[in-house]
């Protein structure tokens, strides 16, 4: 069955450093997402990508953060300069067709340690 | 705004219970779509079922099924004769499709099944 796949799936990292968490959505999909979860809370939405640009975003999505599609496959999410807070698990999910008429597939996740 | 309540932290309950999770949300919109996923204590977020406004029919799938009331704003998830295996965390969500393309998540509920 095709699947999101994450990589890393733990990063561990200092304050300040560069992050780039990796994406691979499934094949056929054109709509990407990225969602966090902080430690035991609910899962927030961060940014929505389609068309080869970010179709919504959140406001926890500020300037430190941002998302690429480099090639065919991967879809990345950069966090500039890692701050405490950004400790979570990051989540990417990929949908056929906009979430009205798409499951959302989600992968099994980056959890991301701030040090 | 759009909310979604779910009120119970966490549930126990010893194999072959009955166990029904509550899922009440807020909404502007007469147009949604409400969703459950699962997290397994692997962490991965697993789709269960996505219900648009408009389809007040209850869901059976198996063990699994859904009471959506919209009179009460409610999309209650039971499991019938619970299993170890359905210990998790489980999230309900929102999402109105003509303002938005995100999810907005529950804090989840955590379901304890004891053998």
């Amino acid at each position: 069955e095709p699947e999101v796949t994450q990589t890393p799936s733990h990063q561990v990292t200092q304050m300040g450093q560069e992050v780039i968490l990796r994406c691979v959505p499934i094949s056929n999909h054109l709509y990407f997402y990225w969602y966090r979860q902080i430690l035991g809370q609910k899962v927030e939405f961060l940014v929505s990508f389609y068309n080869n640009e970010i179709s919504e975003k959140s406001e926890i999505f500020d300037d430190q953060f941002s998302v690429e599609r480099p090639d065919g496959s991967n879809f990345t999410l950069k966090i500039r300069s890692t701050k405490l807070e950004d400790s979570a698990m990051y989540f990417c999910a990929s949908s056929e067709a906009s979430t009205n008429t798409g499951e959302l597939f989600f992968g099994e996740g980056s959890r991301l340690t701030v040090l | 705004a759009q909310k979604v309540t779910q009120a119970q932290t966490e549930i126990s309950v010893v194999e072959k219970e009955d166990v029904t999770l509550d899922c009440v949300y807020e909404t502007r919109d007469t147009t949604y779509y409400l969703f459950w996923y699962k997290q397994p204590p692997s962490g991965e977020l697993v789709f269960l079922i996505r219900r648009n406004s408009f389809d007040e029919q209850n869901e059976i799938s198996g063990r699994y099924s859904w009471n959506f009331q919209k009179s009460t704003s409610s999309f209650n998830f039971t499991i019938t004769a619970s299993q170890v295996v359905d210990s998790a965390v489980y999230f309900c969500a929102l999402s109105e499709p003509y303002n938005t393309d995100k999810l907005i998540f529950g804090t989840g509920t955590r379901l304890q099944v004891f053998p």
